[in-house]
């Protein structure tokens, strides 16, 4: 069974630029999770999507968006790039609604912005 | 709220066993763990739901006590393969939204 899957594995943007990242969750998995891992912060949970509709956002301004496609694939937008959104961008599936279904990580898309 | 993890790093050798804590300064609803080792993705350990459950996996076993608002690891007769950054994440409310500490680095040596 295929993992998570995202792309691009790596992205260089220069400030003011816009960024867009690829999940595609396990097939099956209807909820799509997406967190920014900036280096000495751990994990911050930036988005939560559902049967295609967001459900939850973390403190994150606007520019962050994004979307899930009807096939549950999802889609991150960063906006306006600065040079602290430079992180690794992590996007995670689950079975459904619910945190009581464990979180399947893909590999992250290194973002660099100059 | 982001929980605070402690400690930020431990050093052990084979054979040895090691405690993480992971506390919120707001009441719990369910508290995950996930280890990531270096340049891969986090792997799910296990989720533990309030009611003060304890659960295993192989010899890494945790509890929650939702009265104090904390959660432990804990690592028994470490193996080299346990080396990795532990988080944890907790959620506050029935809101599925995790919010994770800044992660617990463990390193076992031979």
């Amino acid at each position: 069974e295929a993992g998570v899957t995202q792309s691009p594995t790596h992205l260089i943007k220069t400030r003011g630029q816009q960024a867009t990242l690829r999940c595609s969750p396990i097939s099956g998995h209807t909820s799509v999770y997406w967190y920014q891992q900036a280096l000495g912060l751990g994990l911050q949970f930036l988005l939560w999507y559902d049967e295609g509709e967001e459900r939850n956002r973390g403190n994150f301004p606007p520019r962050f968006s994004g979307r899930q496609f009807p096939n549950y694939s999802s889609e991150l937008n960063v906006n306006a790039l600065e040079l602290e959104d430079s992180a690794l961008y992590l996007c995670a599936s689950s079975l459904g609604q619910g945190n009581y279904n464990e979180q399947f990580f893909g590999p992250g898309t290194r973002l660099t912005v100059l | 709220q982001q929980p605070v993890q402690s400690p930020q790093a431990v050093i052990l050798r084979e054979g040895e066993d090691a405690v993480i804590n992971c506390s919120s300064s707001k009441a719990l609803y369910s508290v995950h763990w996930y280890r990531q080792k270096h340049g891969e993705a986090p792997v799910f350990l296990m989720i533990l739901l309030k009611g003060g459950e304890q659960k295993g996996h192989d010899k890494i076993s945790a509890s929650f006590n939702e009265k104090k608002q904390q959660s432990s690891l804990y690592l028994t007769a470490s193996q080299l393969s346990y080396s990795g950054t532990y988080f944890c994440g907790t959620e506050g409310g029935n809101d599925y939204k995790l919010s994770f500490g800044a992660g617990t680095t463990v390193t076992v040596r031979a």
